[in-house]
């Protein structure tokens, strides 16, 4: 079975700073890796997505994510946050696209 | 239309009572996909469609729950004798090709 595990319910860091969220999964072959974002009040929309090429994925504004096989890992840095950036992400796997497994998210905070 | 819609946006219920929820996909998606979140909590998956077809029912969490679909098109997820544990919002994903899902706004239930 798959599962998706996101360190930090809550992340608060000041504008300008480095965006680290963790999201490690599980899976008994090479998944596929997805971060999502959603805004206050709105719905749910890629960020990126990791399906076998590139281990460092690039994704809308100015995130990205790491592939890392060895430390079933693929967490999602920013070098500078934006006031803009406050949202909650979540991290998702699926192994064959008929079911994704989502973590419990972590909600960003960037302070002034 | 342009995105996926979904039918009612806010629900409020009384224990007991059957429930509707209707999803219309992005036009073309032949897969789509029926997930809840409770509050405070990550995404949970629920069925997923190919089709008009649900090769994978295995995320429905009681006989309470079913969904349908009609072609490729509207999706009802039905939620019989509900439960004040049902209260969560429910969203609804289409995609084409699976990589990519897009998510509905969501329906807001509310079991008293």
């Amino acid at each position: 079975a798959q599962s998706v595990t996101q360190l930090g319910s809550h992340v608060s860091v000041s504008e300008g700073a480095l965006v680290l969220l963790r999201c490690n999964y599980s899976s008994s072959v090479p998944p596929y890796l997805f971060w999502y974002v959603q805004y206050p009040n709105q719905g749910l929309q890629l960020l990126l997505k990791y399906t076998s090429a590139a281990t460092l994925v690039k994704g809308i504004n100015g995130f990205e994510a790491e592939f890392k096989k060895s430390e079933t890992s693929f967490h999602l840095t920013k070098p500078s946050a934006h006031m803009s950036d406050a949202a909650e992400y979540f991290c998702a796997v699926s192994e064959e696209f008929n079911k994704f497994y989502f973590g419990s998210g972590t909600k960003l905070n960037v302070k002034p | 239309g342009a995105g996926v819609s979904q039918s009612p946006s806010n629900k409020v219920t009384e224990k007991g009572k059957d429930v509707e929820l209707r999803c219309d996909p992005i036009s073309g998606h032949t897969a789509l996909y029926w997930y809840r979140q409770r509050l405070g909590q990550g995404l949970e998956f629920l069925i997923y469609f190919q089709g008009n077809s649900a090769p994978d029912k295995s995320g429905l969490p009681s006989d309470r729950f079913s969904a349908e679909r009609t072609g490729e098109s509207v999706s009802t997820l039905t939620i019989q004798r509900t439960q004040q544990e049902d209260s969560a919002v429910y969203l609804c994903a289409s995609s084409l090709q699976g990589l990519m899902q897009y998510f509905g706004p969501g329906t807001r239930l509310t079991v008293l």
